[in-house]
């Protein structure tokens, strides 16, 4: 069964470095996503991205997070300079068609973990 | 936006009985409502979902209610066995967003 995979599965950083997270969706699907989780929380949005663009974000998405799809089948979540409250299990997901109408696919996550 | 307030925050079962949870949603153009579980350390998945058209949704032991206009809605499992504890999200979005509202989830556990 076709999953979406993530890497690394686990990082530790310190304060203010930039960490990269990279995910390769299931590759017939169109549209792109990250969610986050801190510890013992609820899965909250990030970012979705379709047609090589954003096409919504949460208020979370601020100027240190930045997504690209640098080829045709991986997809990053850059966080420009990390804070503690930026530790968290980071989700990407993809679909086939929108979120209401298509199953979001949920890649194991990567822990990101801010020193 | 979208606010999605899930009860309770945990649940505790004996083995063979039923549990519900409860979620509701604010947005009254939100459309797709569906229902992950999380077991500890995992991703997400996707377990059941039910979309706006629909007053109800079954699948074996799982099942989901719809009342659009109270807006909420509900999962229902029965004959619950010890796999099924795990934290259960409930979510919603609406036709124009491209993005799931997640509940704060319930954490099940179902007692031997």
């Amino acid at each position: 069964e076709p999953e979406v995979t993530q890497t690394p599965s686990h990082q530790v950083t310190q304060m203010g470095q930039e960490v990269i997270l990279r995910c390769v969706p299931i590759s017939n699907h169109l549209y792109f996503y990250w969610y986050r989780q801190i510890l013992g929380q609820k899965v909250e949005f990030l970012v979705s991205f379709y047609n090589n663009e954003i096409s919504e974000k949460s208020e979370i998405f601020d100027d240190q997070f930045s997504v690209e799809r640098p080829d045709g089948s991986n997809f990053t979540l850059k966080i420009r300079s990390t804070k503690l409250e930026d530790s968290a299990m980071y989700f990407c997901a993809s679909s086939e068609a929108p979120t209401n109408t298509g199953e979001l696919f949920f890649g194991e996550g990567s822990r990101l973990t801010v020193l | 936006g979208e606010n999605v307030e899930q009860h309770p925050s945990t649940l505790s079962v004996q083995e063979g009985d039923s549990a519900v949870i409860k979620c509701t949603y604010s947005d009254s153009a939100s459309n797709y409502f569906p229902w992950y579980k999380q077991e500890l350390g995992k991703r997400p998945q996707l377990i059941i979902d039910i979309r706006s058209n629909v007053g109800e949704k079954k699948d074996q032991r799982i099942a989901v209610t719809l009342n659009k206009t109270a807006k909420h809605f509900s999962l229902h499992i029965t004959e619950t066995q010890p796999e099924d504890s795990a934290v259960y999200f409930c979510a919603a979005t609406s036709g124009s967003a491209r993005q799931l509202t997640f509940g704060s989830g319930t954490q099940l556990t179902v007692l031997p």
